[in-house]
């Protein structure tokens, strides 16, 4: 069954570095996004992309937050400058359309100390 | 602003006894609603998109069910491999938004 790839799976980095989180959606969905849960929370949406632009994006995703399909099979999320608290498991995941249920992936446990 | 409650926040049942989650939700202008697995240290699972009130999924011992303020997940005859936490989603209709709302989820533990 196809499935999506997120690297690495645990990330520890300092205060006020930058991190990139590494996703490969199933090849043929052309919709991406981007969730996190902070443990003991619930799963909150970051962002969606399409067509190699943001199509919507929540509160959460301020200037510090970016994403990018460097390639075509590739999506990342960078966080440019990571407070203590972007500590979460990031999700990507991807679809076929909008509507309907997403694939997610493994995630990422991102660290900041 | 949309919100999704579920209940109860964890549910231990005896192997083989059946049981109900439940999620609440309030949307304006529901396009669907997800049911989802989750086991420790991964990612949601997908398990069942319900679009309207009525209607019914069902795969092996799980079947979600929708009315228009909440939604149900049976479990007939549970297996310790059911054991999971049991997340619900829903997908408001409004123009060009497609971002889920997720509840805190229902922990699920099956003792043999």
């Amino acid at each position: 069954e196809p499935e999506v790839t997120q690297t690495p799976s645990h990330q520890v980095t300092q205060m006020g570095q930058e991190v990139i989180l590494r996703c490969v959606p199933i090849s043929n969905h052309l919709y991406f996004y981007w969730y996190r849960q902070i443990l003991g929370q619930k799963v909150e949406f970051l962002v969606s992309f399409y067509n190699n632009e943001i199509s919507e994006k929540s509160e959460i995703f301020d200037d510090q937050f970016s994403v990018e399909r460097p390639d075509g099979s590739n999506f990342t999320l960078k966080i440019r400058s990571t407070k203590l608290e972007d500590s979460a498991m990031y999700f990507c995941a991807s679809s076929e359309a909008p509507e309907g249920g997403y694939t997610f992936g493994s995630g990422t446990r991102l660290t900041v100390v | 602003e949309d919100q999704v409650t579920q209940s109860p926040e964890a549910l231990r049942l005896q192997e083989g006894e059946s049981s109900s989650l439940n999620c609440s939700y309030t949307v304006s202008g529901l396009r669907g609603l997800f049911w989802y697995r989750q086991d420790p240290g991964k990612g949601p699972e997908f398990l069942f998109t319900l679009y309207s009130a009525g209607e019914e999924k069902e795969k092996e011992r799980l079947k979600a069910t929708l009315t228009k303020k909440e939604s149900f997940l049976h479990i007939t005859a549970p297996k310790p491999e059911d054991s999971a936490t049991y997340l619900c989603a829903v997908q408001a209709r409004r123009a060009g938004s497609y971002q889920l709302t997720f509840g805190k989820g229902t922990k699920l533990s099956v003792i043999p």
